[in-house]
């Protein structure tokens, strides 16, 4: 079956340790998206790739950076975890969304719940 | 400043009933608005879109209306089933295709 994986599902990190969560997917899309989602709050898209081509949210923090080395991998690089970055973070994957007539079906992974200790 | 907002953070339903939720929005430039499903530990799901020229789309039994002058939308569930019990996204697309989620409607069916 086509889908997004997501690795680890759970990852313990200390303050300031630096943690890689990644992200695969099958479905060939040439959009990729990192969302982080904190408790009972909405999905908050931090980044997203077209193709290689990287756009970042004008208030995703420094901290945040992301690599997608080809177009089946994406993964997020958080430097120096702080106590709020605790989280769910989501990976999406879509056809390319621009101009297009009708929605681009985001699909998801299970998400990485990350916990800074 | 939210520019989805679900207002009800959960809804009990009896099971074979109408499940019924709402959406509000901001944004009068959205022009696709969007349901997703999320279940413990999966990934949201899409589940039904509507066009903002539209003011109905129905799939099954789930139906989405949308008010475009009250700049609100509901999702309705007919007749609800225990496994539509999870946390159900409102979303809208903006004029640059970001999606924007609201903060979810947990919905339990009770038998």
């Amino acid at each position: 079956d086509a889908m997004v994986i997501q690795n680890p599902r759970y990852q313990v990190t200390q303050f300031g340790k630096p943690v890689t969560l990644s992200c695969s997917q099958t479905l060939n899309h040439n959009v990729m998206y990192w969302y982080q989602q904190k408790s009972s709050q909405a999905p908050k898209l931090l980044f997203h790739y077209y193709d290689k081509d990287f756009n970042n949210e004008a208030d995703t923090p420094d901290n945040f950076q992301s690599r997608r080395p080809n177009t089946s991998f994406c993964f997020l690089d958080i430097r120096s975890p702080g106590l709020g970055d605790a989280a769910m973070y989501l990976c999406a994957t879509s056809r390319d969304p621009r101009g297009g007539l009708y929605y681009n079906e985001q699909f998801f992974g299970p998400g990485t719940r990350l916990t800074v200790l | 400043d939210q520019q989805v907002k679900q207002n009800s953070p959960s809804l009990s339903v009896q099971e074979g009933r109408i499940s019924i939720l709402n959406c509000d929005y901001t944004n009068s430039m959205f022009d696709y608005f969007l349901w997703y499903k999320k279940y413990p530990a999966e990934g949201p799901t899409f589940l039904i879109s509507i066009s903002s020229i539209k003011d109905k789309n129905e799939d099954g039994r789930f139906t989405v209306f949308l008010n475009k002058s009250a700049k609100h939308l509901s999702l309705h569930i007919v007749p609800s089933q225990p496994g539509d019990s999870a946390v159900y996204f409102c979303a809208a697309r903006g004029g640059d295709d970001k999606i924007i989620f609201g903060k979810g409607t947990r919905l339990h069916i009770l038998p």
